[in-house]
Formats: C-alpha cells, structure tokens, sequence
C-alpha cells in the first residue's frame, strides 16, 4: 500500500491564481482530513469528510474548497491565492472512530509559497 | 486561544541527555495520542493512551497519562539523533469528536 499521497510537493502560485492540491490514500478509510501547519501553530484543521459524498468544515475553511466524489480522493482547491495562505497542507486518513483509537495517517505535505 | 498547550516549544539536548515534554489542557479528553513528525514530513503516530493514570513505554519513550485526563507527558531516555523532530500531543474529547492538535515541542538532539 502506498498510504496517503499528495501532490505536488512544492508549488510557488501568484497572488490571485488557483489551484488544486491533490489527495490519495489506498486504504479504503472512511475518514479524510485536510490540515495547514504554519510554524509554531501545530496543525489547523481546514476541511473534513466523513465518507464519500460527505464533506464539512473545519476551524480554518475560508479560501479552501473540497470534493468527495471517491472513498480514494479528497482534492482540496485554492481560489484567489493569497500571501496568508503560505503554508504546508497535510492530508490524512483515519479508519474511523474507533473507540477513541482515531489514529490518523499522514501524507507527506505540499510546501505552498503564494507571493 | 489553544485547547492543548504544549511545553517547552524548543528543546535542545546533547546526545545521551534524559528530557520530558508536556502537554497540558483544562479539559478532559477521552484519549491522548502522541505524534512524531520529521524535517520534510507528515506526523506518524507513536502511541495512544485511554485510561487516566495509564503509563505506556515504547523502547526510550515512556508516555503518561494524567488521572483526570486532563494531560500527558512523554519521557526520553538517552535521547539519540534519531529522535529529532517535532512531537505533536493530539487529543479527543469522546469518540465521536475529531482529533484535536496541541502546537507541538521542537527537539534538537546533537550529537
């Protein structure tokens, strides 16, 4: 199994473009989540889904959107880039809630720069 | 306003030294998880403690969790090079919650 993977891993956008930062896990997990971590601030969450079909909000959405149209995929998409928005952006996956055993899986981030 | 706090935020050891990191809330969480993320990478999942007062030891690493669950605290014996990266303590609330992040404690160890 190749886990959680992201692309791309690095991208520099320009204030005012978009783009789509990609997530794929193999694990048939119910659960993905989409989280920025800027320094010294841990991990924000921005978006959630709950399964496929199924997504809400986070603590952090405004500027983000996301898909579920597949238990694999969970793009997340970025509109109007802003300098703010500079950040890592991690994706992870969870079986479920299991009692308190929710351990997530992590992709291995994309480093965004908006300048 | 953070729901789980986390000390020290740095932490810089010599090779062999003994360290413990903390993470502390007002509120009481069903279950604590302790994460390590390398340079580069996403967070991996070290343990996860359910039972306040319970202790869990993993090779170097001793994990304890407070008795009114409330907080955690993660203990290093001889700390190596190897255990370099930033600890994330992560918690829930119940079992239906989402997973909530403390910001993390940088350790530096140098050989």
């Amino acid at each position: 199994n190749a886990g959680v993977t992201q692309t791309p891993k690095f991208r520099i956008l320009k204030i005012g473009q978009s783009m789509t930062l990609q997530c794929t896990q193999d694990m048939n997990h119910n659960y993905m989540y989409w989280y920025r971590q800027d320094p010294g601030m841990g991990l924000k969450l921005i978006y959630y889904s709950v399964g496929a079909g199924i997504t809400d909000k986070g603590e952090v959405p405004n500027g983000y959107n996301v898909s579920r149209s597949t238990t694999e995929d969970f793009p997340l998409r970025l509109e109007l880039a802003a300098p703010s928005q500079t950040s890592v952006y991690f994706c992870a996956s969870q079986p479920g809630l299991a009692g308190g055993y929710n351990e997530q899986f992590f992709g291995p981030g994309t480093r965004l720069t908006v300048l | 306003t953070q729901l789980l706090e986390q000390s020290p935020q740095f932490l810089s050891i010599q090779e062999g030294e003994n360290l413990t990191v903390y993470c502390n809330s007002s509120s009481v969480f069903s279950s604590l998880q302790w994460y390590r993320q390398e340079p580069g990478e996403g967070p991996v999942l070290l343990v996860t403690v359910v039972t306040g007062g319970e202790v869990k030891k993993l090779k170097r690493l001793t994990f304890q969790f407070g008795d009114a669950r409330k907080d955690s605290s993660l203990h290093i014996t001889a700390a190596q090079p190897g255990d370099t990266g930033l600890y994330l303590c992560a918690g829930v609330k119940t079992s239906y919650d989402k997973v909530i992040f403390g910001p993390g404690t940088s350790l530096s160890v140098i050989p």
